[in-house]
Formats: C-alpha cells, structure tokens, sequence
C-alpha cells in the first residue's frame, strides 16, 4: 500500500496562476481532508469529504476549491494564487472518525 | 483565534529526561484529542490519542494527561531519547470530524 500520495512535491507560481494538486489514497478511506502549514500556526484544515461526491468548507477556505470525484482521489484547486497561499499543504484521510494518515506534504511558493 | 493553545513553542531535553508539551482548549464539544508527531520534511503521523471520559493514556514511553475540568491535557515522553527529537502538535476533534491543531513544539532531545 502506498498509503497516501500527494502531487506535485513542489512548486512555484506566480501570483494570479492557477493550479490544481492531487491527493491520492489507497486506503478505502471515506474521508479526505486538506490542511495548509505555516510556521508558527501548527496546521489548519481548508476543505475536507465525508465521501465521494461530497465536499465541506474546514477553517480557512478562502482562495481555495475541492473536488471529490472519486473515493480515491481529493483534488485541491487554486484558482488565482496569492502570495499568502504560500505554505506546505497536506492531504489526509481516515476511516470515519478514527486516525488520520497524512501524505508527505506539497512545498507551494507563490511569487 | 486559536481554538487549541499549544505551549511551549520549543523544549530542549537531556537524554533520558521527561519531556511535557502542554495544551488548553476552550471548546467543550471538541470529543477526541490526539497528538502527533512530525520528523523535518514528513507528514504528521498519530502518536497516541484520548477521550475526554478517561483521564491518561499511556503507550510506552508516551502517556496523554487529560484534565477535563481545566480544559487541559499534556503529553509526557519518559526515557527521551534523541530519535524522539520532532515536532508535536496537539489536536482537537468536533463533529464531522473536524480538527483544530496546536502550533506545535519543536523538541530537541539532547545526547
């Protein structure tokens, strides 16, 4: 099991691209969720999916929009990036209200 | 606004000593308190977890302290050990399964 993968690793964009990053899980995991990290502020849930098909604004969804085409895949869009969306993001998911598997994390610098 | 105080923000410790990462919550109908911890360029992964009807919790060298009453709970590492030098985040989970995180600490677990 590859457990969960996000892509790209890395990234740069400019300020006013768009993008779109790509979670991935092997688990069977009915919930998905996106967090964003920045130093000193520990991490903060953007969106997250009870299932598939379904999506729900989490603490800071502004800037940002999901999408839940397929149990198995969470996709995180931005569509006019900002240089305050610049941060480490973090895709996770979990059986139900059990524990979370977080993948390796995507580096996104916006210019 | 925080809704999880996570203190302090670093911790240095001699090997073999006890390390205490403290957290403060507000929020009564948070249902679920994990800790995680995260190795430089890593996703968090879950280190142990309690319920609010219970007061400790331990695995090994880890135990989850939970005051109910006070709105507080700390983790305690007994026997630190170098490969234990991480980040921590406190957690806190509602309904739906949302999740509010600490700020974390970085803790340096001295030879």
């Amino acid at each position: 099991n590859a457990g969960v993968t996000q892509t790209p690793k890395f990234r740069v964009l400019k300020t006013g691209q768009s993008m779109t990053l790509l979670c991935a899980q092997d688990m069977n995991h009915e919930y998905m969720y996106w967090y964003r990290q920045d130093p000193g502020m520990g991490l903060r849930l953007i969106h997250y999916s009870v299932g598939e098909g379904t999506t729900a604004k989490g603490e800071v969804p502004d800037g940002y929009n999901v999408s839940r085409l397929k149990k198995q895949n969470f996709l995180l869009g931005l569509e006019s990036a900002a240089p305050s969306q610049t941060s480490v993001y973090f895709c996770a998911s979990s059986y139900g209200y059990n524990e979370q598997f977080f993948g390796p994390g995507t580096r996104l610098t916006v210019l | 606004q925080q809704q999880v105080k996570q203190s302090p923000q670093s911790l240095i410790v001699q090997k073999g000593g006890i390390s205490i990462i403290n957290c403060a919550y507000e929020n009564t109908a948070f249902d679920y308190f994990p800790w995680y911890q995260q190795f430089p360029g890593k996703g968090p992964a879950l280190l142990i977890a309690i319920r609010p009807d219970v007061s400790e919790k331990k695995e090994g060298r880890f135990t989850i302290s939970f005051n109910k009453s006070a709105k507080q709970f700390s983790l305690h590492i007994m026997d630190s050990q170098p490969g234990d030098s991480a980040t921590y985040f406190c957690a806190a989970r509602v309904t739906g399964n949302q999740f509010y995180f600490g700020t974390g600490t970085s803790l340096t677990v001295i030879p």
